[in-house]
Order: structure tokens, then C-alpha cells, then sequence
């Protein structure tokens, strides 16, 4: 049973569009990360966020990228506006640094 | 550019065998290490993690860990069909940085 339900399970966007992408934690976790697979490639780290402030991000995390957590549940992840390459799978994570654990992902399609 | 390889496979298993898959990675102070198992358009499912030199054992599966020589491997005893799949290695650094590293993974067949 998953600790976290991500919405919505698959998104199709026009280019340029802004998404927001959800993550809703069923326990109480303190840490809680972002990260994506395009299709056929790596996992990749985009942030991680602790006690509602991000703790590290990565160069793919550019100005196009926000992470909030508006109501003290869910977790979101906001892309401005959208691109091509953004197209992947974008993962939820909760747990700590010893142990990180999937959320069901969220397939973005970016046309 | 801090790295984890892993041999992409296919890697083609008799069924009831033994899997074996392998990982290096190359920042030598990195101090934890998983495997994560993903089924095809599903997300990964962590299976084993492993922190010390030597062997971890769970059920059929086996992590070992050489921290000298930069390797981390996953043994699946008893191999299943249900055991095929992709394996993804994850490498997390030192110094309470929560940033997994993952290898692009490794694909198994388990064949009947």
C-alpha cells in the first residue's frame, strides 16, 4: 500500500502550459522529494524538501520549477511553462536519506 | 559528475537459478546503497538497502557491498518469472545529502 497517491496519474499539456502535478502523503513524513524518468532514461533527483522547505535541488530544478506544500498535506510540483523535454514520469518520494520510497508517479505528456 | 553504471542487459536467467546483477559507482565516500525493482510503466519498489561491507540477506535476495572496490551487487536465489523486471542500483552520498544517484538499471528475464 503506497504512503502517498500522487494526481493525476497521467497529464497532457500543450507546450508552454503551466502544470501542476500533486503528491498527498497518507502517513505524516517530514521529507519528501521530486524526481522524474524520461522515457527509456535514468531516474533523475529534480528537489527534496524537509519541514516545508526545499533542503537541496538539482540543475534540472531551474526557474521553471516550484515545489510547495500550500495546505500542510499536499506536496506539489509546478512547472511554469512546459516543454517538450519536459515530458516524463515524475515521481513523488517520501522517507528519509536512508530509505526512499516511489509514490506511483504522475506521466506527463508535453505536446 | 558522480556516477553509478550499471550493464543495461538484457540479462537472461534460467527460472530457479541464480540472478546476478552488479553495480559500481564512482564517488568513494558514498555510504548507502539500494536496489529498487521496477515493473514495466509501474514505479520502482525499493527491495533491498545496504550500508556495511559484506553481504545483507532478505528472503532470495542478497545485496553485497564492497566499499574498496566501489561494487554493489544484488544475488536473487531461486529465480521466478515474476522476479522479471528492471533493476535499478541507487547511490546516496555522504553527509546527510538526501540525492539518490540511480544507474539506468538493469533489465532481467526470468526464463521458464
Amino acid at each position: 500500500e503506497p504512503e502517498v497517491t500522487q494526481t493525476p496519474s497521467h497529464q497532457v499539456t500543450q507546450m508552454g502550459q503551466e502544470v501542476i502535478l500533486r503528491c498527498v502523503p497518507i502517513s505524516n513524513h517530514l521529507y519528501f522529494y521530486w524526481y522524474r524518468q524520461i522515457l527509456g532514461q535514468k531516474v533523475e533527483f529534480l528537489v527534496s524538501f524537509y519541514n516545508n522547505e526545499i533542503s537541496e535541488k538539482s540543475e534540472i530544478f531551474d526557474d521553471q520549477f516550484s515545489v510547495e506544500r500550500p495546505d500542510g498535506s499536499n506536496f506539489t510540483l509546478k512547472i511554469r511553462s512546459t516543454k517538450l523535454e519536459d515530458s516524463a514520469m515524475y515521481f513523488c518520494l517520501w522517507g528519509t536519506y536512508n530509505e526512499q520510497f516511489f509514490g506511483p508517479g504522475t506521466r506527463l505528456t508535453v505536446l | 559528475q558522480k556516477e553509478v553504471e550499471q550493464n543495461s542487459g538484457p540479462l537472461s536467467v534460467p527460472e530457479g537459478a541464480i540472478a546476478s546483477l552488479n553495480c559500481t559507482y564512482s564517488d568513494r565516500v558514498s555510504q548507502s546503497f539500494f536496489w529498487y525493482r521496477q515493473y514495466s510503466g509501474k514505479s520502482p519498489e525499493l527491495i533491498m538497502s545496504i550500508y556495511s561491507n559484506g553481504d545483507k540477506e532478505d528472503g532470495r535476495f542478497t545485496a553485497q557491498l564492497n566499499k574498496a572496490s566501489q561494487y554493489v551487487s544484488l544475488l536473487i536465489r531461486d529465480s521466478q518469472p515474476s522476479d522479471s523486471a528492471t533493476y535499478l542500483c541507487a547511490v546516496n552520498p555522504p553527509g546527510g545529502n538526501e540525492k539518490l544517484t540511480f544507474g539506468t538499471g538493469t533489465r532481467l528475464t526470468i526464463i521458464p
